[in-house]
């Protein structure tokens, strides 16, 4: 079956600009969460949501970031005049249930801020 | 969001050694802790979830816990070259919602 997939894969952005990253989870996968994912390091809990309802948004860095998955499927992670800062990958990952402690994560994708 | 430390190494090992991972974490309260592997340039996957203190063994894998010193561990026996990945450790509170916290990740790599 279809996994984890986002879009684009690679988005090369000039600074100021305005970006959204698109997730769509595995099929009937209730929860949603984004990370972001510097080189080198482990991925950095941004916000997750159960069906459509966002449950936690205390890991995104800014109010320049902001996130929604209005239909409880697919979910769409925007930032807002972006910095070079914002460079990173940007990983998707869902779950089956509220509780269910295996994560399926998308490839991510990698955004560069110029 | 919840402190998760770990060896960034690198770590090296010979092939048919046994690999050791280690991990602690800053809450007591953490309740269950993951392990997952993330080959270069591809997305982490689990590979091993531990709840209870003690072990768990999958296969050559094996998850130690030890609630009481906040310190988790992942041993590989018998390390392969496609073992050569970056480890990392998550841990998950239920109390306070369902968000993981990842480790900096070990890298790992088993010489053959």
């Amino acid at each position: 079956g279809a996994g984890v997939s986002q879009s684009p894969r690679y988005k090369v952005t000039k600074r100021g600009q305005d970006v959204a990253l698109r997730c769509d989870p595995i099929s009937g996968h209730v929860s949603l969460y984004w990370y972001r994912q510097a080189l080198g390091q482990g991925p950095e809990f941004l916000t997750y949501f159960n069906y459509e309802a966002q449950q936690d948004k205390s890991g995104l860095p800014n109010d320049r970031f902001s996130a929604e998955r209005p239909e409880g499927s697919i979910s769409t992670l925007t930032i807002q005049r972006t910095e070079q800062r914002d460079s990173a990958m940007y990983r998707c990952a869902s779950s089956l249930a509220r509780t269910a402690n295996e994560q399926f994560f998308g490839p991510g994708t990698r955004l560069t801020v110029l | 969001q919840k402190e998760v430390e770990q060896n960034s190494g690198p770590l090296s090992v010979p092939e048919g050694a046994i690999a050791s991972l280690n991990c602690t974490y800053s809450d007591r309260v953490s309740q269950s802790f993951f392990w997952y592997r993330q080959y270069s340039g591809k997305s982490p996957e689990l590979i091993m979830s531990i709840y209870s203190n003690g072990d768990k063994e999958d296969g050559r894998f094996t998850a130690q816990l030890n609630k009481a010193s906040q310190y988790v561990s992942l041993l590989i026996r018998d390390s392969q070259p496609s073992d050569s990945a970056t480890y990392l450790c998550a841990v998950k509170d239920l109390n306070t919602g369902n968000q993981f916290y990842f480790g900096t990740g070990t890298s790992l790599t088993v010489i053959p």
